[in-house]
């Protein structure tokens, strides 16, 4: 089965400063990555997804994310946050390799933005 | 596209009660699938419908929860005789068909207290 592992629970960073929050998958078969964001008492909304091509995506809000196979990660990266941008941020997969259409979560990692 | 809805948003209850949530799907998504969220973590699957045909369960979607989708349309989650561990955020996705469709929409949720 395929699975992610969000190395980080908590990130705190200062407004202004770059961020990178990490994300290694295990899979043996081609892969899509997800990145969600969840702000206090919402849903998920889509960041950023790879699906094939390019190696650099990039989302919504500035955000963007590389795909390295050969490392098996998926780092969300931004070079300047802002306060906004404080919340809960989770990495995804489908289990494609039994075609399961379900999506498998990493455990979070929180973005704590300070002034 | 008005996006993935969900009622109610919040849902205080006693133990031993039984509770029935609503998701309305984007109006075009024949898929819909259903995930729980407790504190702290990501979203674990549920339960997925193509139309209205329930083709997935996860093992924890217990005997006590039941779902259904009976015109393809929008699709309800009920939970009998509620106990504490059910208290969780409750999230509905939908995405279309075709080779983008890994690519889930969440609804805003639905927060179940069982006190």
């Amino acid at each position: 089965a395929q699975s992610v592992t969000q190395l980080d629970s908590q990130v705190p960073v200062f407004e202004e400063a770059p961020v990178e929050l990490r994300c290694n998958y295990s899979s043996s078969v081609s892969v899509y990555l997800f990145w969600y964001v969840q702000y206090p008492n919402q849903g998920l909304q889509l960041l950023l997804k790879y699906l094939s091509g390019s190696t650099l995506v990039k989302g919504i809000n500035g955000f963007e994310a590389e795909f390295n196979k050969s490392q098996t990660s998926f780092h969300l990266r931004k070079p300047s946050v802002h306060i906004s941008d404080t919340a809960e941020y989770f990495c995804a997969v489908p289990q494609m390799d039994t075609g399961r259409r379900a999506l498998t979560f990493g455990s979070g990692t929180r973005l704590q933005v300070q002034p | 596209d008005t996006g993935v809805s969900q009622n109610p948003r919040h849902k205080i209850t006693k133990r031993g009660q039984n509770v029935t949530f609503r998701c309305d799907p984007i109006s075009e998504h024949n898929r819909l699938y259903w995930y729980r969220q407790t504190l702290g973590q990501g979203p674990e699957f549920l339960t997925y419908f193509q139309n209205e045909a329930q083709l997935e369960k996860s093992r924890l979607l217990s005997d006590r929860f039941s779902a259904e989708r009976p015109k393809g349309s929008f699709s309800t989650l009920e939970i009998q005789r509620t106990e504490q561990g059910d208290s969780a955020m409750y999230l509905c996705a939908s995405s279309s068909t075709g080779a983008i469709s890994y690519e889930q929409y969440f609804g805003p949720g639905t927060r179940l207290t069982v006190t």
